[in-house]
């Protein structure tokens, strides 16, 4: 079935560090891609989307580039801030259009 | 202000009781979806509704019900056949097929 795979975390950076968070999925066509971020006893909101190939959603500073040839989707950031520090989630939608979770992937910034 | 709220933010339940977790929505949306967030993990499907008087079960139905009378609102009951509720509960909803966004959650709690 249709799953999606991102790097353990905690990623843990100094501020102003570049972010990558990796994030590949398996699924069947072209699902639309998404990062939402989960902020400590929060819901889950939505960073950024992209709904075709090569798209690139963008968001807060956060970017990720639709490669389907490589079916990634990964989070890159060019400076994070200690407000950053939360968990983050990829989530392809699949064919019935229900978003696929991961585990997430904890960030930590560090004055 | 449109948006999703959920209620109570904080549920405890004594054993064998029956539980109802509120959920409305003023964004027009006609898709709504509870999912289950347990501590360190991603998200995983309880029901979802797509259209008023019509939902499916996800892929952990077992132990909830839900109704769909109006297009507002989607509320959970967690059942006495739940025998492990507690964790963190969050609605979403969406345009057809479109962008899910999340309420702030509840966390249930066992006494």
């Amino acid at each position: 079935g249709d799953s999606v795979t991102q790097m353990e975390g905690p990623v843990t950076l100094s501020e102003e560090a570049f972010l990558t968070i990796n994030c590949t999925y398996t699924a069947t066509g072209y699902p639309s891609l998404f990062w939402y971020v989960q902020y400590p006893g929060e819901g889950l909101q939505l960073l950024l989307k992209a709904t075709k190939a090569d798209d690139k959603g963008s968001n807060k500073g956060f970017e990720a580039t639709y490669r389907k040839e490589t079916t990634s989707f990964h989070l890159e950031k060019g400076s994070v801030q200690v407000s950053d520090s939360a968990v983050y989630f990829c989530a392809p939608m699949d064919s019935s259009y229900k978003l696929i979770f991961g585990s997430g992937t904890r960030l930590l910034v560090r004055p | 202000d449109g948006g999703i709220t959920q209620s109570p933010k904080y549920l405890f339940r004594k054993e064998g009781q029956n539980v109802t977790l509120s959920c409305e929505q003023n964004l027009n949306h006609d898709a709504m979806y509870w999912y289950r967030q347990d501590p360190g993990q991603g998200l995983r499907l309880i029901y979802y509704s797509q259209i008023v008087n019509d939902f499916q079960k996800g892929d952990i139905a077992e132990g909830y019900s839900v109704s769909r009378e109006k297009k507002e609102s989607f509320p959970l009951t967690v059942t006495s056949a739940q025998k492990n509720p507690t964790a963190f509960y969050l609605c979403a909803s969406s345009s057809d097929r479109g962008t899910q966004y999340f309420g702030p959650g509840t966390r249930l709690l066992v006494l």
